[in-house]
C-alpha cells in the first residue's frame, strides 16, 4: 500500500537535545513538506520540497533542518535552538504543487520536551 | 485578522441532521480550496475541493464556494457519529497553503 510513514509516533526530548523525525513516502510524490500543529491553530508550514537535493523555508523554520537526498525521503531535525518545540509534526506530500493538489498526511509525531 | 477563520466549536448536532462548517479567508488571490477531516490524534484526510464559485456535491457532503464574499462552507447531510472530527478549511493561491485552525463537529447519537 502506498502511504507516508512517519517514525516515531511519540518521542521525548530533553531540553538542549537534537531530535529528528523520520518521514518517508513510496508515492513517488516530488515534493514534501514538514508542518507543526499546535492547539487552536491552523497547520503552520516549517519546510517544503519540491524536487530532490532542494528544499525551501516555510512560515516557522527557525531552530529546524531538513534535508532531501533521496525523493522518499524528508527528515525533519528540531535542534536545540527550537525554543518550544512541543507540538505535533506531521509530514506531507503531494504529487503536484499543493496549490493545485491534494496533500497527503503521514500519522504525525508527537514531540513532547521533557 | 487571520487569513483563513473558522468558528472553532464544538458544533453539535443530532445524528441525521445537516452540520454546517463556515470558513472565510482574506486573500482573494486563493484559487482553491479544500476541507480536512482531523479525527483527535490522527493527521487529516482530504473530504472535498473546489476550485469555481457554486456548489460541489459529492455523497453527503457539499462544498459551497462565493469568491466575492470571500466564504467557503461545507454542509454534511445526515450527519453521523462518525463524522465528529475537526474540519479543516484550506485555501491555497500560487505557492501558498493556508490552512484554518478547524471546527470541532459532535454529532450525537
Amino acid at each position: 500500500d502506498g502511504g507516508i510513514t512517519q517514525s516515531p509516533k511519540y518521542l521525548f526530548r530533553k531540553e538542549g537535545q537534537n531530535v529528528t523525525l523520520s518521514c518517508e513516502q513510496n508515492l513517488n510524490h516530488d515534493a514534501m513538506y514538514w508542518y507543526r500543529q499546535d492547539p487552536g491553530q491552523g497547520l503552520r508550514l516549517i519546510y517544503y520540497s519540491q524536487i530532490v537535493n532542494d528544499f525551501q523555508k516555510g512560515d516557522i523554520a527557525e531552530g529546524y533542518s531538513v534535508s532531501r537526498e533521496k525523493k522518499e525521503s524528508f527528515p525533519l531535525t528540531v535542534t536545540s535552538a527550537q525554543k518550544n518545540p512541543t507540538a505535533f509534526y506531521l509530514c506531507a506530500s503531494s504529487s503536484r504543487p499543493s496549490s493545485l493538489g491534494e496533500l497527503f498526511f503521514g500519522e504525525g509525531s508527537r514531540l513532547t520536551v521533557l | 485578522q487571520k487569513e483563513v477563520e473558522q468558528n472553532s466549536g464544538p458544533l453539535s448536532v443530532p445524528e441525521g441532521a445537516i452540520a454546517s462548517l463556515n470558513c472565510t479567508y482574506s486573500d482573494r488571490g486563493s484559487q482553491s480550496f479544500f476541507w480536512y477531516r482531523q479525527y483527535s490524534g490522527k493527521s487529516p484526510e482530504l473530504i472535498m475541493f473546489i476550485y469555481s464559485n457554486g456548489d460541489k456535491e459529492d455523497g453527503r457532503f457539499t462544498a459551497q464556494l462565493n469568491k466575492a464574499s470571500q466564504y467557503v462552507s461545507l454542509l454534511i447531510r445526515d450527519s453521523q457519529p462518525s463524522d465528529s472530527a475537526t474540519y479543516l478549511c484550506v485555501t491555497t493561491g500560487g505557492f501558498k497553503t493556508i490552512f484554518g485552525a478547524g471546527t470541532r463537529l459532535f454529532v450525537k447519537a
